[in-house]
């Protein structure tokens, strides 16, 4: 596994359901992002994990939206009560945490909240 | 506030030249990258400046004034596939974390 990987890619779910996110970030990066882009519209940034650090949670649009990541690798990001306006794509990008180093961005959960 | 601007749409010919610009206000500055991101598809890196300059890789150049807070992202030789969103995004100084800003994207159109 070369690459960032987002499962699953499409999730079409009802409003007031509950949806889990899971990113699995490249072996050895230390930093993990999560993105919602809307169609047509740039990146919102919703949470960021760096290593052992507490999370930076700045971007988490409500109490509805959660994310942990797990033993430094796996990341889930929940919604709970799922309302229409939540429907995007979810993208999840990882880095070494290297001040030059890029992200490398995983293809992304579209979600779809009838 | 932390802000990113660049404009929303631009159309050019196949061959030509085309120059995407981005200004940004951040606290602080700790670098500015330029995605790639074809439409239903992830962004992938394009460039990244830090100091003031042109970047040139290719067809793709990138260039930055952080006392303007400016950059621009240069294509030359216009080809089809270069038909994309093209973002700009910020890392603003924030010490010990690599957080990144990110603007709405520009919609290159490529025509024959």
């Amino acid at each position: 596994g070369a690459g960032v990987s987002q499962s699953p890619s499409n999730k079409v779910t009802e409003k007031g359901k509950d949806v889990e996110l899971r990113c699995d970030p490249i072996s050895g990066h230390t930093a993990l992002y999560w993105y919602r882009q809307s169609l047509g519209q740039g990146l919102e940034f919703l949470i960021y994990f760096q290593g052992n650090s507490a999370p930076d949670k700045s971007g988490l649009p409500s109490d509805r939206f959660s994310a942990e990541r797990t033993g430094g690798s796996v990341s889930t990001l929940t919604i709970q009560r799922t309302q229409q306006e939540d429907s995007a794509v979810y993208l999840c990008a990882s880095s070494v945490g290297l001040s030059k180093e890029t992200q490398y961005f995983g293809p992304g959960t579209r979600l779809l909240v009838l | 506030g932390q802000n990113i601007d660049q404009p929303t749409e631009m159309t050019a010919t196949e061959g030509a030249i085309v120059q995407i610009n981005c200004t940004y206000q951040t606290s602080g500055f700790n670098g500015l990258f330029w995605y790639q991101q074809h439409a239903g598809e992830a962004p992938t890196f394009l460039s990244y400046n830090v100091l003031d300059g042109l970047e040139e890789k290719g067809r793709f150049s990138s260039f930055l004034s952080r006392s303007k807070g400016y950059s621009y992202l240069l294509l030359k030789e216009l080809q089809m596939k270069d038909s994309a969103s093209y973002l700009c995004a910020v890392r603003p100084l924030t010490s010990g974390t690599y957080k990144y800003i990110f603007g709405t994207g520009t919609r290159l159109k490529v025509l024959a």
